[in-house]
């Protein structure tokens, strides 16, 4: 069965420090990976997404980055954390982007 | 613009009380509609997918049912492990576009 790993699951970092999540999946081959972003009350907004091996799509445009250095393997960066870079971040897989995406546990990010 | 839309924001239900959440949406081009329940300080959890109009899918207490301009999320008599948020989201060509959710609290 498929699986997938997100860490950490808690981070606080000060303004101005660089970044980096990562996420991988398990039992799947060549699957779509995205970055989401979840703030207090609100719907899921959709950072990055990956179609396949060096192949990011960015939606927002900000301080952020994402790299996909192997087929399951998916990471989001930033050099310098702004306040606003404060949230929720999930990571998320699907076969195809009409098919179902499952999500890992999240990592609650907190910027001081 | 693509839009999904969830109502009510929060819902609370006394345990065995039936009630219904709504999604509505106005996209080009719906390629799935889906559901996810998403307890406190976690992933959301995959429930449902509806590809078109008139289909319904059930599972337990829970009944997803598809229009052409809206999906709702049944509740037959829940339980107060139910509790959650429930979140739709659209399918339009690569993107998923989620609603914010409707956070049901059931009371025993």
């Amino acid at each position: 069965s498929q699986t997938i790993h997100q860490w950490p699951a808690t981070l606080v970092q000060p303004v101005g420090s660089p970044l980096s999540l990562e996420c991988t999946v398990e039992g799947t081959s060549n699957p779509n990976l995205y970055w989401y972003r979840q703030a207090a009350g609100r719907g899921l907004q959709l950072l990055f997404y990956s179609v396949g091996i060096g192949q990011i799509s960015s939606e927002v445009p900000q301080n952020l980055s994402a790299s996909r250095p192997q087929d399951r393997q998916f990471i989001l960066s930033s050099k310098k954390l702004l306040l606003s870079d404060s949230g929720f971040y999930l990571c998320a897989w699907s076969v195809r982007s009409d098919q179902p995406q499952h999500f890992g546990d999240g990592t609650r990010l907190s910027i001081l | 613009e693509d839009q999904v839309t969830q109502s009510p924001e929060a819902l609370r239900l006394q345990e065995g009380e039936s009630s219904s959440l709504n999604c509505s949406y106005t996209v080009s081009g719906l390629r799935g509609l889906f559901w996810y329940r998403q307890d406190p300080g976690k992933g959301p959890e995959f429930l449902f997918t509806l590809y078109s109009a008139g289909e319904e899918k059930e599972k337990e207490r829970l009944k997803a049912t598809l229009t052409k301009k809206e999906s709702f999320l049944h509740i037959t008599a829940p339980k107060p492990e139910d509790s959650a948020t429930y979140l739709c989201a659209a399918a339009i060509n690569n993107d998923m576009r989620f609603g914010a959710g409707t956070r049901l609290t059931v009371k025993p």
